[in-house]
């Protein structure tokens, strides 16, 4: 089955500085990669999402990068900010797939 | 519009006893899908359902089973509970089996002792 590897486990930067977590998966046939983060007390909330056939999508502040070849895909948070502190997980799936299979999560913690 | 519910938010359990876990998914979303969150980890798969059909099964005990209901709610039922069932359960809905947006509720924190 598909195995998803997330680093670094803990990031911290300071307010307005960038922040990049990186992950790897295994599984060719993975075509969804969301990005989820999760506060305190409350489930994961869907960040943003690229699927296979595109290599960058941008929301605002925040970006994600697919590299098919390599098998990566990375989120960038620019300009960060307080707010921006929580627990993030990346995640893959594939298209005949029910699941998705989760990193093990980035605490990102913004210092003002 | 509501989110995903789960209820209860809270729940307590001693070894060996059964714990029943409720969903309610997005109004129009037909999928659900049960996670486990260990403190610390990433969510991992337990079942999905759509049109009240099983569709995927993680690896875990025939302790765990769930059933989607005609209003496509659901329920995840635990037997014989064991310290290591503490975790956070989290229930996600999707307009459909392989849809890509699944929204998560704000989980169940079950403790057993």
């Amino acid at each position: 089955g598909e195995n998803v590897e997330q680093h670094p486990s803990t990031l911290s930067v300071q307010e307005g500085d960038s922040a990049v977590i990186k992950c790897t998966y295994s599984d060719s046939a993975s075509n969804y990669f969301p990005w989820y983060k999760q506060e305190l007390g409350k489930g994961p909330q869907l960040i943003i999402d690229i699927r296979s056939n595109v290599g960058e999508k941008k929301d605002q502040r925040i970006a994600v990068t697919l590299n098919k070849t390599a098998k990566h895909f990375s989120l960038h948070i620019t300009e960060t900010q307080p707010e921006d502190s929580a627990v993030y997980f990346c995640a893959a799936k594939m298209g005949s797939a029910r699941q998705l299979t989760f990193g093990s999560g980035t605490q990102l913690t913004v210092l003002p | 519009d509501a989110g995903v519910t789960q209820s209860p938010t809270h729940l307590i359990k001693t070894r060996g006893q059964h714990v029943t876990l409720r969903c309610s998914p997005i109004s129009g979303h037909k999928s659900v899908s049960w996670y486990q969150q260990v403190l610390g980890q990433g969510p991992q798969f337990i079942f999905q359902y759509y049109e009240k059909e099983e569709r995927g099964r993680g690896n875990f005990p025939d302790r765990f089973s769930a059933r989607q209901f005609p209003n496509y709610s659901s329920e995840l039922n635990v037997n014989a509970l064991l310290l290591g069932d503490s975790a956070l359960y989290l229930c996600a809905s999707s307009l459909a089996g392989q849809n890509y947006g699944y929204t998560f509720g704000s989980g169940t924190r079950l403790t057993v002792v």
